[in-house]
Protein backbone atom coordinates (compact mmCIF):
# COMPACT_ATOMS: atom_id res chain seq x y z
CA UNK A 1 0.00 0.00 0.00
CA UNK A 2 1.02 3.42 -1.18
CA UNK A 3 1.61 5.90 2.14
CA UNK A 4 2.81 8.82 3.43
CA UNK A 5 3.33 9.72 6.88
CA UNK A 6 4.44 13.32 7.77
CA UNK A 7 6.08 14.30 11.56
CA UNK A 8 7.79 17.25 12.74
CA UNK A 9 5.60 19.82 13.17
CA UNK A 10 4.04 21.75 16.60
CA UNK A 11 4.00 24.94 18.13
CA UNK A 12 7.11 27.38 17.62
CA UNK A 13 7.66 31.01 17.81
CA UNK A 14 8.03 33.54 14.98
CA UNK A 15 11.52 33.50 13.80
CA UNK A 16 11.96 29.67 14.35
CA UNK A 17 12.81 26.67 13.06
CA UNK A 18 11.37 23.44 12.54
CA UNK A 19 12.11 20.44 10.18
CA UNK A 20 9.05 18.25 9.02
CA UNK A 21 10.12 14.79 7.86
CA UNK A 22 7.44 12.44 5.60
CA UNK A 23 8.22 8.71 5.37
CA UNK A 24 6.79 6.99 2.16
CA UNK A 25 6.59 3.73 1.83
CA UNK A 26 5.03 0.96 -0.99
CA UNK A 27 6.59 2.67 -4.15
CA UNK A 28 10.06 3.34 -5.35
CA UNK A 29 10.67 7.01 -3.45
CA UNK A 30 13.60 7.36 -5.46
CA UNK A 31 12.26 7.28 -8.80
CA UNK A 32 9.48 10.27 -7.97
CA UNK A 33 9.03 14.11 -7.47
CA UNK A 34 7.95 14.93 -4.01
CA UNK A 35 6.06 18.17 -3.16
CA UNK A 36 4.81 19.76 -0.12
CA UNK A 37 1.31 21.52 0.04
CA UNK A 38 0.25 23.42 2.96
CA UNK A 39 -3.19 24.26 4.11
CA UNK A 40 -3.84 27.10 6.33
CA UNK A 41 -6.97 26.97 8.97
CA UNK A 42 -9.90 26.89 7.06
CA UNK A 43 -8.34 28.13 3.61
CA UNK A 44 -7.80 26.62 0.04
CA UNK A 45 -4.73 24.41 -0.58
CA UNK A 46 -1.01 26.35 -1.49
CA UNK A 47 2.18 24.92 -3.15
CA UNK A 48 4.96 25.10 -1.07
CA UNK A 49 8.14 23.53 -2.77
CA UNK A 50 8.91 20.37 -4.62
CA UNK A 51 12.29 18.43 -5.08
CA UNK A 52 12.90 16.15 -8.63
CA UNK A 53 14.33 12.55 -8.50
CA UNK A 54 17.36 14.05 -9.73
CA UNK A 55 17.31 16.83 -6.87
CA UNK A 56 16.31 19.90 -7.97
CA UNK A 57 14.29 22.09 -6.23
CA UNK A 58 11.61 24.59 -6.39
CA UNK A 59 9.91 26.85 -4.26
CA UNK A 60 7.23 29.17 -3.94
CA UNK A 61 8.37 32.99 -3.88
CA UNK A 62 6.51 33.36 -0.17
CA UNK A 63 9.05 30.82 0.83
CA UNK A 64 12.10 31.43 -1.01
CA UNK A 65 15.34 31.80 0.90
CA UNK A 66 13.55 30.79 4.48
CA UNK A 67 12.53 27.11 3.68
CA UNK A 68 14.69 24.17 2.12
CA UNK A 69 13.49 21.12 0.69
CA UNK A 70 15.72 17.73 0.66
CA UNK A 71 15.10 14.26 0.53
CA UNK A 72 17.18 10.72 1.60
CA UNK A 73 16.51 8.11 -0.90
CA UNK A 74 18.52 4.97 1.23
CA UNK A 75 15.51 5.80 4.42
CA UNK A 76 12.65 7.07 1.76
CA UNK A 77 12.35 10.05 3.59
CA UNK A 78 11.12 13.58 2.43
CA UNK A 79 12.35 16.66 4.27
CA UNK A 80 11.42 20.70 5.00
CA UNK A 81 13.35 22.60 6.58
CA UNK A 82 11.87 25.78 7.57
CA UNK A 83 13.66 27.95 9.23
CA UNK A 84 12.51 32.17 10.02
CA UNK A 85 8.79 30.90 10.31
CA UNK A 86 6.23 33.62 10.22
CA UNK A 87 2.24 33.49 11.86
CA UNK A 88 1.09 33.08 8.04
CA UNK A 89 3.39 30.12 7.59
CA UNK A 90 0.41 28.52 10.35
CA UNK A 91 -1.09 25.83 8.08
CA UNK A 92 -1.43 21.80 8.25
CA UNK A 93 1.40 20.67 5.53
CA UNK A 94 0.82 18.07 3.29
CA UNK A 95 3.52 16.15 1.07
CA UNK A 96 2.68 14.32 -1.73
CA UNK A 97 3.97 12.07 -4.45
CA UNK A 98 4.51 14.37 -7.56
CA UNK A 99 3.61 12.77 -11.12
CA UNK A 100 2.84 16.24 -12.26
CA UNK A 101 -0.59 15.15 -10.09
CA UNK A 102 -0.65 14.71 -6.71
CA UNK A 103 -1.38 11.28 -6.41
CA UNK A 104 -0.82 10.31 -2.73
CA UNK A 105 -0.97 12.81 -0.25
CA UNK A 106 -0.01 12.13 3.71
CA UNK A 107 -2.21 12.77 6.38
CA UNK A 108 -0.68 16.25 6.95
CA UNK A 109 1.45 17.46 10.31
CA UNK A 110 -0.21 21.29 11.67
CA UNK A 111 2.40 24.08 12.50
CA UNK A 112 1.33 26.70 14.28
CA UNK A 113 3.43 29.72 14.70
CA UNK A 114 2.56 31.99 17.47
CA UNK A 115 4.10 33.52 20.43
CA UNK B 1 1.70 32.46 -12.15
CA UNK B 2 -1.42 30.87 -13.60
CA UNK B 3 -4.59 31.80 -11.81
CA UNK B 4 -7.16 29.20 -11.66
CA UNK B 5 -10.88 30.52 -11.37
CA UNK B 6 -13.67 27.83 -9.90
CA UNK B 7 -17.24 28.24 -10.32
CA UNK B 8 -19.45 28.49 -8.08
CA UNK B 9 -17.54 28.69 -5.02
CA UNK B 10 -20.41 26.94 -2.89
CA UNK B 11 -23.32 24.80 -4.02
CA UNK B 12 -25.93 23.18 -1.93
CA UNK B 13 -27.31 19.78 -4.07
CA UNK B 14 -30.20 17.90 -3.70
CA UNK B 15 -29.27 13.66 -3.77
CA UNK B 16 -28.98 12.35 -6.91
CA UNK B 17 -28.53 15.64 -8.59
CA UNK B 18 -25.74 16.37 -11.21
CA UNK B 19 -23.17 18.80 -10.04
CA UNK B 20 -20.85 20.62 -12.38
CA UNK B 21 -17.81 22.62 -11.39
CA UNK B 22 -15.71 24.92 -13.50
CA UNK B 23 -12.21 25.89 -13.43
CA UNK B 24 -10.84 28.51 -15.52
CA UNK B 25 -6.82 29.17 -15.86
CA UNK B 26 -5.89 32.74 -16.90
CA UNK B 27 -3.56 31.03 -19.53
CA UNK B 28 -3.74 28.16 -22.16
CA UNK B 29 -2.32 25.15 -19.84
CA UNK B 30 -3.55 22.21 -22.04
CA UNK B 31 -4.23 19.05 -20.21
CA UNK B 32 -2.26 19.90 -17.21
CA UNK B 33 -5.50 20.40 -14.99
CA UNK B 34 -6.30 17.85 -12.37
CA UNK B 35 -8.94 17.44 -9.89
CA UNK B 36 -9.16 16.63 -5.95
CA UNK B 37 -11.62 16.03 -3.38
CA UNK B 38 -11.28 16.68 0.23
CA UNK B 39 -13.55 15.94 2.92
CA UNK B 40 -14.04 17.34 6.33
CA UNK B 41 -10.77 17.07 8.17
CA UNK B 42 -8.82 14.66 5.42
CA UNK B 43 -6.25 14.98 3.17
CA UNK B 44 -6.83 15.75 -0.68
CA UNK B 45 -7.53 12.61 -2.92
CA UNK B 46 -7.08 12.84 -6.57
CA UNK B 47 -10.02 12.59 -8.51
CA UNK B 48 -9.58 13.26 -12.31
CA UNK B 49 -5.61 13.61 -13.49
CA UNK B 50 -4.68 15.52 -17.04
CA UNK B 51 -8.09 16.88 -17.52
CA UNK B 52 -10.38 13.88 -17.97
CA UNK B 53 -8.43 10.60 -17.20
CA UNK B 54 -9.89 9.06 -14.16
CA UNK B 55 -7.85 7.62 -11.09
CA UNK B 56 -7.65 4.06 -10.19
CA UNK B 57 -10.66 3.33 -8.08
CA UNK B 58 -12.39 6.68 -8.45
CA UNK B 59 -16.32 5.85 -8.94
CA UNK B 60 -17.39 6.11 -12.11
CA UNK B 61 -20.07 9.22 -11.70
CA UNK B 62 -16.72 11.57 -11.35
CA UNK B 63 -15.78 12.77 -14.46
CA UNK B 64 -13.64 15.86 -16.15
CA UNK B 65 -13.43 17.78 -19.59
CA UNK B 66 -11.92 20.58 -20.72
CA UNK B 67 -8.26 21.60 -22.14
CA UNK B 68 -6.54 24.82 -22.57
CA UNK B 69 -8.00 27.46 -20.64
CA UNK B 70 -11.50 25.99 -19.49
CA UNK B 71 -12.63 22.40 -17.64
CA UNK B 72 -15.31 21.43 -15.93
CA UNK B 73 -15.56 18.40 -12.87
CA UNK B 74 -18.92 16.43 -13.59
CA UNK B 75 -20.48 14.40 -10.45
CA UNK B 76 -23.37 12.37 -11.98
CA UNK B 77 -26.28 11.64 -9.16
CA UNK B 78 -24.59 12.96 -6.27
CA UNK B 79 -24.35 11.02 -2.85
CA UNK B 80 -24.45 11.93 0.71
CA UNK B 81 -20.83 10.85 0.71
CA UNK B 82 -19.72 13.23 -1.73
CA UNK B 83 -19.78 16.63 0.30
CA UNK B 84 -16.58 17.79 -0.08
CA UNK B 85 -14.38 20.79 -0.99
CA UNK B 86 -13.22 19.87 -4.55
CA UNK B 87 -10.04 21.36 -5.77
CA UNK B 88 -8.47 21.85 -9.47
CA UNK B 89 -4.82 22.14 -9.55
CA UNK B 90 -2.43 22.74 -12.94
CA UNK B 91 1.00 21.22 -12.93
CA UNK B 92 1.78 23.07 -16.70
CA UNK B 93 4.25 25.53 -15.47
CA UNK B 94 5.94 26.71 -12.25
CA UNK B 95 4.57 27.56 -10.00
CA UNK B 96 1.82 25.19 -9.42
CA UNK B 97 -1.14 26.47 -8.53
CA UNK B 98 -4.62 25.56 -7.06
CA UNK B 99 -8.27 26.84 -7.90
CA UNK B 100 -9.93 28.31 -4.40
CA UNK B 101 -12.06 25.60 -4.44
CA UNK B 102 -15.54 24.37 -4.42
CA UNK B 103 -18.10 23.47 -1.31
CA UNK B 104 -20.71 20.64 -2.19
CA UNK B 105 -22.82 20.19 0.37
CA UNK B 106 -26.62 18.28 0.71
CA UNK B 107 -29.27 20.37 0.73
Amino acid sequence: EVQLVESGGGLVQPGGSLRLSCAASGFTFSSYAMSWVRQAPGKGLEWVSAITSGGNTYYADSVKGRFTVSRDNSKNTLYLQMNSLRAEDTAVYYCASDSSGYYCWGQGTLVTVSS
Amino acid sequence: EIVLTQSPDFQSVTPKEKVTITCRASQSIGSGLHWYQQKPDQSPKVLIKHASQSFSGVPSRFSGSGSGTDFALTINSLEAEDVATYYCHQSSSLPPTFGQGTKVEIK
